[in-house]
């Protein structure tokens, strides 16, 4: 099974700063890493796939790098709206996997 | 509107059985694989199970392994999760979710999520 860890936990931050979030996975899983976003209470949203492409309506603000094992979803400025927490997901093999997340609250 | 609503959560004894439904509208269902992921109260999210397109393809994380099964009803727009052999560490919000693509182990599409208690 293939660990992702995710750092940091939290991560606090104010509107209008640059919040990098990291996801290490414990092999290889090439480019077949996918971030999320949730808020409380409700469902997760697919940010990015295949480690950086953003998805269907995402803002540019957001973006992720990375190949291998090492990963990172940059938020360029924060908006009021981006403070939630952000998982990461390996699609590379079974069993799929999810890191812990990264909390992003605000300062 | 692409839209996925989940029912079918409740309080359930351990040992007991329960079903979940998942019923999507706003795309072409039998075009997509599907998935169930799982939501422990306060915890992060783990994947459940996959299902292909045409349901002919199933997949699913050890730790429902011989106690879950997933299928769908492509006529009816329906995704199914049957619950058996329901242990307290089974209590978890369930979602289901659209994978991008046939078999893509990526979801963009998830629903709001069923609760499921596993209680005495």
């Amino acid at each position: 099974e293939i660990v992702l860890t995710q750092s940091p936990v939290t991560l606090s931050l104010s509107p209008g700063e640059r919040a990098t979030l990291s996801c290490r996975a414990s092999q290889s899983v090439n480019s077949n890493l996918v971030w999320y976003q949730q808020k409380p209470g409700q469902a997760p949203r697919l940010l990015i796939s295949d480690a950086s492409n953003r998805a269907t309506g995402i803002p540019a603000r957001f973006s992720g790098s990375g190949s291998g094992t090492d990963f990172t979803l940059t938020i360029s400025s924060l908006e009021p709206e981006d403070f939630a927490v952000y998982y990461c997901q390996q699609r590379y093999n079974w069993p799929l996997t999810f890191g812990g997340g990264t909390k992003v609250e605000i300062k | 509107e692409v839209q996925l609503l989940e029912s079918g959560g409740d309080l359930v004894q351990p040992g007991g059985s329960l079903r979940l439904s998942c019923a999507a509208s706003g795309f072409t269902f039998s075009s997509y694989g599907m998935g169930w992921v799982r939501q422990a109260p306060g915890k992060g999210l783990e994947w459940v199970s996959l299902i292909s397109d045409s349901g002919g393809s199933t997949n699913s994380a050890d730790s429902v392994k011989g106690r879950f099964t997933t299928s769908r009803d492509n006529a009816k727009n329906t995704l199914y999760l049957q619950m058996n052999s329901l242990r307290a560490e089974d209590t978890a919000v369930y979602y289901c979710a659209k994978r991008t693509g046939a078999t893509s182990g990526a979801f963009d599409i998830w629903g709001q999520g069923t609760m499921v208690t596993v209680s005495s």
